[in-house]
């Protein structure tokens, strides 16, 4: 899982502002997910990527955005329309799609409204 | 919808004793069950796994087991230890969701020297 990095480490968000959160994997890995965790709960799902130039949407997919352009990056973006965007955001990456594969989890940011 | 129920919240335990984390699934057509450790502010890092078509699975002191009539899974972690102490997360997938995994709620496992 130290292919995988994530930034920034932290960040902080003012009203009506879109913020891009980084993705980055050089472990060569088809998918790429994103995560929210929010405190005393688990992982869901925001939006996943099985293939460059291909996403689907999660479970909470409303206010965010994906872009997947190239293998090794899945950039999500907090929009303003995310009226509860505090939370700690998770990448992870699987070598292929499929049940079965390991996900590999980044180190996280942190977002935070100002 | 898919869900994932995870019991109990929080765990605490003395250290060499044994601890079990229970989580049951409600689409019966999920077929693999990974297990993750989180420590605070880390990132989730995976312990240990298991497939539909093995009923248990062991790691020293790790071991999982499934049941898939009751859609029920666990963790057993035996002779625990203070650095044991982290949240742990169950988790189920699909193969044919695009490796799509609904996560269980978390539970909070202390364990005291």
């Amino acid at each position: 899982d130290g292919g995988i990095t994530q930034s920034p480490k932290y960040l902080f968000r003012k009203e009506g502002q879109n913020v891009t959160l980084s993705c980055e994997q050089n472990l060569n890995h088809d998918a790429m997910y994103w995560y929210r965790q929010d405190p005393g709960q688990g992982l869901r799902l925001i939006y996943y990527s099985q293939i460059v130039n291909d996403f689907q949407k999660g479970d909470i997919a409303e206010g965010y955005s994906v872009s997947r352009e190239k293998k090794e990056s899945f950039p999500l973006t907090v929009t303003s329309a995310q009226k509860n965007p505090t939370a700690f955001y998770l990448c992870a990456s699987s070598a292929r799609t499929g049940a079965g594969e390991t996900q590999y989890f980044g180190p996280g940011t942190r977002l935070l409204v100002l | 919808g898919e869900n994932v129920e995870q019991h109990p919240s929080t765990l605490s335990v003395q250290e060499g004793d044994s601890a079990v984390i229970k989580c049951t699934y409600s689409d019966s057509a999920s077929n693999y069950f990974p297990w993750y450790k989180q420590e605070l502010g880390k990132r989730p890092q995976l312990i240990i796994d298991i497939r539909s078509n093995v009923g248990e699975k062991k790691d020293q002191r790790i071991a999982v087991t499934l049941n898939k009539t009751a859609k029920h899974f666990s963790l057993h972690i035996t002779e625990t230890q203070p650095e044991d102490s982290a949240v742990y997360f169950c988790a189920a997938g699909v193969n044919n969701q695009g490796g799509k995994l609904i996560f269980g709620q978390g539970t909070e496992l202390s364990v005291k020297p």
